[in-house]
């Protein structure tokens, strides 16, 4: 089983949709969440951490439920420059700083 | 504040033949990483420098990949031989300090495509 794994899409949403990512993850003892943003042939950015309470920023909000190890990414009013990949990061359980990907969930976002 | 600096950008090579990414991180950067990322998967961790020291470079393929940051600071990756199967993107980050609350930035990366 994969450390992390994502469903890779591609989600294709009209300008305006609310889109949702799952991501489950198999440590239990993982600590530290994250969404990463990809766009085509370009470096992976951090888009926001996930904190057991849940966060928003702006259109933004990730969840995690630690019991069902699993955490997801709320988008809405999408805009056509949130077409990326998003990646689902957590921390090794090893306090290092070593991330740990998902494959990617595309996003294309259509007029 | 520069970023993250990489190069080349791109290389193309044949099977068998060697190659060498370079890797300049944010200035004060204690942390290194090298990761791989290839076509539709997520960027997977090679190894991690802190300072001049490797702190994990469990998941390095040793009998082919080597990789160094003498001086602490820049860093090189080399795949001697190469195969098929390392065409991937090769992505440098760095970070303030290891561990997790410290955010990585990474660089644009090497395209390699072994042929």
């Amino acid at each position: 089983r994969k450390e992390v794994e994502q469903d890779p899409g591609p989600f294709n949403v009209p300008e305006g949709a609310t889109v949702a990512f799952n991501c489950t993850y198999s440590n239990s003892a993982s600590q530290s969440f994250f969404w990463y943003r990809q766009d085509c042939r370009k470096e992976p950015k951090l888009l926001m951490s996930v904190y057991s309470s849940g966060n928003e920023d702006g259109r933004f909000t990730a969840q995690l439920n630690r019991a069902s190890q699993y955490i997801s990414l709320l988008i809405r009013d999408s805009k056509l420059s949130d077409s990326a990949t998003y990646l689902c990061v957590l921390h090794g359980s090893s306090n290092t700083g070593k991330l740990i990907f998902g494959q990617g969930t595309t996003l294309q976002v259509k007029p | 504040e520069a970023g993250v600096a990489q190069s080349p950008r791109y290389k193309i090579i044949e099977k068998r033949q060697s190659v060498a990414f370079w890797c300049n991180p944010i200035s004060g950067h204690a942390t290194l990483y090298w990761y791989q990322q290839i076509l539709g998967q997520g960027p997977k961790l090679l190894i991690q420098f802190q300072n001049n020291g490797v702190v994990d470079d469990s998941q390095l393929p040793k009998d082919r990949f080597s990789a160094e940051r003498l001086k602490g600071v820049d860093s090189t990756l080399k795949i001697q031989p190469a195969k098929l199967e390392d065409s991937a993107v090769y992505l440098c980050a760095s970070s303030l300090e290891q561990g997790g609350s410290y955010e990585q930035y990474f660089g644009p990366g090497t395209r390699l495509t072994v042929t």
